[in-house]
């Protein structure tokens, strides 16, 4: 069955730089939700996306935007990066109301050096 | 206080031992209720979602209690492969958002 399906897997980005992150939901998913996880932590929700229109935002960073486009594949944008953006970014994507759950993507680990 | 919470473990447990998790979440209105499984630097998957009367799934069994707002996670007969990390997911539904949203999670290691 189709998953979710993030890229890069790794991507290594010296300060400063920019990072530009992809997620491509299951099929009839019409809701992608972005999430950042450092070392030890839980998962903190930064954005989400329903019908192509910024659902929900969370803690995410002035510094990142984020979109999802007509085929419904979302990008997260990543500027100015900072060291303690080092961290795994998972995106998930479910039907709107998600009765029966959400479907991570392998993630992208991003370090910043 | 964090919205969903959860003892961090980690919780030591010999093969065949069964194991019990709590999660308490504070929003009165939350509908939906899942156990999420992560490995060491993989992505959360699907357990089980955890429905009002109770559920089992082979050897695990979760249930919810909305007066007390927790959810359970009961692992009957432990094997190796069921350390990871646990992570309690709530979301409010159609009143407030369907934003999944995160314990910590509990760790779980079972040994030989």
């Amino acid at each position: 069955a189709a998953g979710v399906i993030q890229s890069p897997r790794h991507l290594i980005k010296e300060k400063r730089e920019t990072a530009t992150l992809k997620c491509y939901p299951i099929p009839r998913h019409d809701t992608v939700y972005w999430y950042q996880q450092g070392p030890g932590q839980d998962p903190q929700f930064l954005i989400s996306f329903y019908e192509k229109m910024q659902s929900d935002k969370g803690s995410i960073p002035d510094r990142f935007s984020a979109q999802q486009f007509s085929d419904y594949h979302s990008e997260l944008n990543m500027s100015s990066l900072e060291l303690g953006d080092s961290a795994l970014y998972f995106c998930a994507s479910s039907p709107r109301q998600a009765f029966y759950g959400y479907t991570f993507g392998s993630g992208t680990r991003l370090t910043v050096v | 206080r964090k919205e969903v919470e959860q003892d961090p473990g980690p919780f030591n447990v010999p093969e065949g031992a069964t194991v019990a998790f709590n999660c308490t979440y504070s929003n009165s209105a939350s509908q939906s209720f899942f156990w999420y499984r992560q490995d060491c630097r993989k992505e959360p998957k699907l357990l089980m979602s955890v429905y009002s009367s109770g559920n089992e799934d082979g050897r695990f069994t979760a249930q919810l209690n909305r007066a007390s707002q927790y959810i359970s996670l009961l692992i009957r007969d432990s094997k190796l492969s069921d350390s990871a990390t646990y992570l309690c997911v709530v979301n409010i539904g159609p009143g407030g958002s369907y934003i999944p949203t995160f314990g910590r999670g509990t760790s779980l290691i079972v040994h030989p």
